[in-house]
């Protein structure tokens, strides 16, 4: 969806560097979450905000950072990343309107720790 | 916290045929389940839900049903096409609406 924009798509980094994810979205969105995606775990929940001062751990948040500097815009960091760390990243957005709603996902970053 | 299985794991029908994926789910208070799509390359993209008033949904080629009591839930597509081709996501989530929790996904082939 060219609406949720991640970069970079794809990084290969070393063991202990620090990473960051950066997501911007167009669609107006106050909701922003991170996931990662691992082979047969599906989807699971990193850092989710619901406002620009809101930031709320989600099931797998050890290890990670986030900064939501704007409504538009929010970041995952890696402060010393790890080989366990390899996985697929998602960014999403959803609008606050009730609490059944549709999540927008980006494209993925694919990141490598080396 | 809920934790949501999603079976099987992959799924290879032929062109034609249906295809069903089933998901279960532990806490009793989840009332919504999405299914999201996810093509290569690609994130996942909504493609149906179901709130727990509701036993049963349709929408063209694909339904889903639930069963609050068992609870679990299924996806069901029928006539598949090659573009039918992806990974699928269930998911379920309670009243705050604001955790998501995915199975594990369902990677399904349609071969012509």
């Amino acid at each position: 969806d060219a609406d949720v924009t991640q970069t970079p798509r794809n990084r290969i980094t070393k063991t202990g560097k620090r990473i960051m994810l950066e997501c911007s979205q167009t669609k107006g969105h106050d909701r922003m979450y991170w996931y990662r995606q691992d082979p047969g775990l599906g989807l699971r929940l990193i850092y989710y905000s619901f406002d620009v001062k809101d930031i709320n751990k989600g099931e797998i948040s050890d290890g990670y950072s986030v900064s939501r500097q704007a409504q538009a815009k929010f970041s995952l960091s890696l402060e010393s990343a790890i080989p366990n760390q390899t996985a697929l990243y998602f960014c999403a957005t959803s609008p606050s309107s009730g609490p059944y709603n549709e999540q927008f996902f980006g494209p993925g970053t694919r990141l490598t720790v080396l | 916290g809920e934790n949501v299985e999603q079976h099987p794991s992959t799924l290879s029908v032929q062109e034609g045929d249906s295809a069903v994926i089933k998901c279960t789910y532990s806490d009793s208070a989840s009332n919504y389940f999405p299914w999201y799509k996810q093509e290569l390359g690609k994130g996942p993209q909504l493609i149906i839900d179901i709130r727990s008033n509701v036993g049963e949904k349709k929408d063209q080629r694909i339904a889903v049903t639930l069963n609050k009591t068992a609870k679990h839930f299924s996806l069901h597509i029928t006539e598949t096409q090659p573009e039918d081709s992806a990974v699928y996501f269930c998911a379920a989530t309670n009243n705050a609406g604001n955790m998501l929790t995915f199975g594990g996904g369902t990677r399904l082939m349609v071969k012509p």
